[in-house]
């Protein structure tokens, strides 16, 4: 079964609307959860890594204003893309690595939110 | 340079046939990890295989091997007697050493014919 629950599954919104996306860890403890972006038929590109009751470290070129980022509690992550607009439109995805992890742990991922800008 | 390298955008199997989906990685980490995920069209991505760096034999998980090739830096992913149900994406990925963070390569779009 999913370990990672992400929420909502699709957004349709106007431009200017701040949506946020919840990713949570199911039955153990994430310390840390990425965020990744994924344009269609192109590879995730990893926007930001989450770290519980900390702040973000986002990549390269990825503005912290525009995607605000909150891991307060070790199984919640949320990302928040303020203000968007049509060329924020994407497939959003979270995964996280459960808190005690051997080298053989793989990222689990959620489903994934596709978010529409009109 | 890029980590990780798929250089197949596309590939198409026939149905009960094997198929090998390449990757090659980049790194100068002794430990590292590499990882194999399928992504349908629906959008999540499902985990299938993992190797180590220190494994000395290839991983298998039922109908998915790793051909891991250490001194190539190679790891592709063979699925053996393809179903419809295998059409979809694939992503290779590695871990440096302890590290959380995953680098992804391109991926490969696998379509199985009837």
């Amino acid at each position: 079964g999913a370990v990672v629950s992400q929420h909502p599954s699709r957004v349709i919104c106007k431009s200017g609307t701040s949506v946020k996306i919840e990713c949570r860890s199911l039955d153990f403890q994430a310390t840390t959860m990425f965020w990744y972006r994924q344009f269609p038929k192109q590879s995730l590109m990893l926007m930001a890594t989450s770290n519980e009751g900390s702040k973000a470290t986002y990549e390269q070129g990825v503005e912290k204003d525009k995607f605000l980022i909150n891991h307060a509690s070790l199984t919640l992550s949320t990302l928040t893309v303020t203000s968007a607009h049509p060329e924020d439109s994407s497939f959003y995805i979270c995964s996280a690595r459960w808190k005690t992890t051997g080298k053989s742990q793989p990222q689990h991922f959620g489903d994934g939110t596709r978010l529409s800008i009109l | 340079a890029q980590k990780i390298t798929q250089t197949q955008p596309g590939m198409f199997v026939q149905e009960k046939e094997a198929v090998t989906l390449d990757c090659t990685y980049d790194t100068s980490d002794q430990s590292y990890g590499l990882f194999w995920y399928k992504q349908p069209s629906s959008g999540e991505m499902i985990f299938l295989i993992y190797q180590g760096s220190y494994d000395e034999q290839n991983a298998t998980e039922g109908r998915y091997s790793l051909n891991f090739q250490k001194a190539r830096k190679s790891a592709n992913l063979v699925i053996s007697a393809s179903q419809l149900g295998d059409s979809a994406m694939y992503f290779c990925a590695m871990r440096e050493g302890n590290f959380n963070k995953f680098y992804f390569g391109s991926g490969t779009k696998l379509n199985v014919k009837p």
